[in-house]
This record gives structure tokens, sequence and C-alpha cells, in this order.
């Protein structure tokens, strides 16, 4: 069965950096486009980035833009978020996810989950 | 850019049939999807590309898309269905509604 396990969340000083990781088993990971979304405590779910299969195209929601970077390492099976410059609006629980397009058009969804590891940023 | 307006809360007798709407310019024109999200767990997705189910999805959940709402119909609630309700769709980069309290009475 599909299983993602995100790790690396932890309590961090505003302008520092964190790395999460994870890890995914139960299906082909090279196969799949894969994703970071995250929930602040208390509010809606909002998408923080996507990356290929291969790795060779990646998006970034206009909030975390130039300060975070997705990554892949399909020989690990594994999804790495670095996030840098943190600030406290990037306090959140963050799920990884695997993406899903529609045939023949831009339109994707996410059909399977982590349980999410919880990023809180505070002096 | 594109927005998504969900009810902040729906109620629905045990048993009745709940509708939660996702409301957005010409959303009928979108492919919309639908999460579940229990309390202290992840998102589950329970219907994708409007009107369909995930295998391991009961048939109480259906989806519906048309004009400017989108609506998600859970038949026969049950307390377990009381849970927050996410539409997703994709407009450029991928959004979700609010989001919805279902309350189960």
């Amino acid at each position: 069965q599909v299983q993602l396990v995100e790790s690396g969340g932890g309590l961090v000083k505003p302008g520092g950096s964190l790395r999460l990781s994870c890890a995914a088993s139960g299906f082909t990971f090279s196969d799949y486009y894969m994703s970071w979304i995250r929930q602040a405590p208390g509010k809606g779910l909002e998408w923080v980035s996507y990356i290929s299969s291969s790795g060779s195209t990646i998006y970034y929601a206009d909030s975390v833009k130039g300060r975070f970077t997705i990554s892949r390492d399909n020989a690990k099976n594994s999804l790495y978020l670095q996030m840098n410059s943190l600030r406290a609006e990037d306090t959140a629980v963050y799920y990884c996810a695997r993406l899903r397009f529609l045939e023949w058009t831009l339109s994707y969804y996410f059909d399977y989950w982590g349980q999410g590891t919880l990023v809180t940023v505070s002096s | 850019s594109y927005e998504l307006t969900q009810p902040l809360s729906v109620s629905v007798a045990l048993g009745q049939t709940a509708r939660i709407t996702c409301g957005g310019n010409n959303i009928g024109s979108k492919n919309v999807h639908w999460y579940q999200q229990k309390p202290g767990q992840a998102p589950v997705l329970v219907i994708y590309r409007d009107s369909n189910r995930p295998s391991g999805i009961p048939e109480r959940f259906s989806g519906s898309n048309s004009g400017n709402t989108a609506t998600l119909t859970i038949s026969r609630a049950q307390a377990g269905d009381e849970a927050d309700y996410y539409c997703q769709v994709w407009d450029s980069s991928s959004l979700f509604g609010g989001g919805t309290k279902l309350t189960v009475l």
C-alpha cells in the first residue's frame, strides 16, 4: 500500500532553515509527480510546491518562491523541501502528497497524503 | 486571482443527505476535487474530477459541478462522516477552498 512518511519538522527561529523529508513506499516513486502542501494551525490547506517525476519541472507558490526548494532522490524514494528564511507565517503542518494529472489537462489532484510534520517558526 | 468559496459549516441529521458547496466564477468549466479531513488526520481524497470516487470511498459520496457551483453530496450521513471538507481546483496553480466543517446531528 502507498505510504508517505514525513520527517524533519521542529521549532526554528525566524530567519532560520529547516529541511523536510518524505519517504515513499508502496509504489514506483520515480513514476510520479510529488507535492508539498501545508496547513497552518486551525486553517485551511495551501499548496506549496510540486516536482515532476524526473525533477526537471518544479513550481512554487508565490508565498514561498525564492525561499523554499523542492527536490527528490528517486534512488532513495525520497522527496525533500529545503526551507530558508523562515517566517512566523510559515508555521504549519507540512504534508507530502502524490500528485495525479488528469489526462490531456493541466489539472491535477492529490491522491495520497502523508501524516504531516509540524514546523513552528518562533523566537 | 481565482477564489473558491465554501460555507464555514454544514449540519445534517444522522441518516439524511448533506450537501457541501464550493463556489467559483464559472467553476463548471474546471475540474473539482474534494478531500475529507478528520481531526488530527491527513486529508483523504473522496472525489476527483467533479464526480469520480477513488477506490475505497463509499458510494454515499458523490459530486457534481455546473455553472458557478460544485457540490459534494453525502447520502445517509453517518457519525463517521464528521470532518472538514475541502474543494480544490487548478487555475494556474492549485487552489483550495477554505473548508467546510460537517456536523452530523
